[in-house]
């Protein structure tokens, strides 16, 4: 079974600054994609960013980037010129391509908070 | 291209009463996902639907159940609810084919279930 790990339930930035998230995994596939789920107060789950494992190169979106360590089995976000509408509760998910179907398994999350 | 519904926003149920969720999947989509998020927790894969079958569970047990219509909405069943069933409920659209999962996955805003 995958289990994913964040070990950050509350990080707060400045407003303009940039604010690193963490997250692990464990996992016996080789194959798979990782994924950053915002979750404002809205509720709804918002995509920000997904990582194809064979893929060697960092995924980035404007100002969200991952740093990608297959052999550490390490993901984590970068978000530049944080702003206050990055304040949410971000989530780290796998989804196997072997096992797991299409099911995702989420983080416990990290709570991020922009200041102004 | 509409988004995933979800319906009720907001539910309040006695324990050992049944309830029923709605989820209307995004156009185009053919697989509806449901997820359990615990308050201040992430998200727990109940199952998924697709072609109106159950494929993939979670580890939740049988008084949680489901059903795929032709149109691909879907609907969660819960019975004899108990205290921890409180929770947010989210649905996720996605497109399967030919073996493959798109991971191209929608959610709804989800439907927020007190039992009491």
């Amino acid at each position: 079974a995958q289990t994913v790990t964040q070990s950050q339930p509350e990080m707060s930035v400045q407003e303009a600054e940039t604010v690193t998230l963490s997250c692990t995994y464990d996992t016996s596939e080789s194959n798979y994609y990782l994924f950053w789920y915002k979750q404002p107060p809205s509720r709804q789950m918002i995509l920000v960013i997904r990582q194809e494992a064979y893929k060697q190169q960092n995924a980035t979106e404007n100002r969200f980037s991952v740093n990608f360590q297959k052999a550490a089995k390490s993901f984590s976000l970068k978000i530049s010129d944080s702003q206050l509408g990055d304040t949410a509760m971000y989530f780290c998910a796998f989804r196997g391509r072997e096992t797991s179907g299409s099911r995702l398994t989420f983080g416990e999350g990290t709570q991020l908070t922009v200041n102004p | 291209e509409t988004g995933v519904t979800q319906s009720p926003t907001h539910l309040i149920k006695t324990r050992g009463q049944q309830v029923t969720l709605r989820c209307s999947s995004q156009s185009g989509h053919n697989t509806v996902s449901w997820y359990q998020q615990a308050l201040g927790q992430g998200p727990q894969f109940i199952f998924q639907y697709y072609r109106e079958e159950e494929n993939g569970r979670g580890n939740f047990p049988p008084r949680f159940s489901g059903l795929q219509f032709p149109n691909y909405s879907s609907e969660l069943n819960v019975n004899a609810l108990e205290l921890d069933d409180s929770a947010l409920y989210l649905c996720a659209s996605s497109l399967a084919g030919g073996g493959r999962y798109n991971y191209g996955y929608t959610f709804g805003s989800g439907t927020r279930l007190t039992v009491v």
